[in-house]
């Protein structure tokens, strides 16, 4: 059975400050996707790679998908209150109907 | 705005029950797929129709079915409701089956409580 796991599960920080959350798992997954959810909405897309060791970037948020494709980091920049809300990372492989989500991490950036 | 839309946004029935959800998908979508997403935890697969056909399942028994429509709308049936299915249900609307392949806008949900 293919799982990923989030780390931390919460993190609450200042704004301004930088953080990492991260997305591991014991198998490869030939993509990985990232999603922010708020309250009473549902997962919105950020980003998808798919390369091992590929970087992306949007704006101050930094993905990166590990060598290997089991793990995949979330890097953000100078953190601000509308980057609060729950950061889900899923993986999926080629041509599968079926994505795994991770629990998640729960970001609360005061101001 | 996603252009997915879910029907109701809040629902409340008594454990025993049957319960129907809806799913408008995005205009041009031909793919539906359905998670149930419990308190704290991240959205659980349950199954994806493609062109009216259920294309894929998740871990989850038979009680719970779905449909589609020629228009690719769909709905999520469950019988038998118990106090565990109380969460948030989350339908997904993609071109083309596996919501890895292309991207999947969701809808805001349907909060289903079970007592």
């Amino acid at each position: 059975t293919q799982l990923l796991e989030q780390s931390p599960q919460f993190l609450s920080i200042q704004e301004g400050e930088n953080l990492t959350v991260y997305c591991n798992s014991s198998s490869v997954f030939s993509s990985l996707q990232w999603y922010r959810q708020e309250p009473g909405e549902g997962p919105v897309l950020l980003v998808t790679v798919v390369t091992g060791g590929e970087v992306k970037k949007l704006k101050r948020l930094t993905f990166q998908f590990g060598d290997a494709r089991k793990d995949s980091s979330l890097h953000i920049t100078a953190a601000q209150p509308g980057d609060t809300g729950l950061y889900l990372c899923a993986g999926g492989n080629t041509g599968g109907f079926k994505t795994i989500f991770g629990a998640g991490t729960r970001l609360f950036v005061k101001a | 705005e996603t252009g997915v839309t879910q029907s109701p946004t809040h629902l409340i029935k008594t454990r025993g029950q049957q319960v129907t959800l809806r799913c408008s998908s995005q205009s041009g979508h031909n793919t539906v797929s359905w998670y149930q997403q419990a308190l704290g935890q991240g959205p659980q697969f349950i199954f994806q129709y493609y062109r009216e056909e259920e294309n894929g399942r998740g871990n989850f028994p038979p009680r719970f079915s779905g449909l589609q429509f020629p228009n690719y709308s769909s709905e999520l049936n469950v019988n038998a409701l118990e106090l565990d299915d109380s969460a948030l249900y989350l339908c997904a609307s993609s071109l083309g089956a596996g919501i890895m392949n292309t991207e999947a806008f969701f809808g805001q949900g349907t909060r289903l409580t079970v007592v």
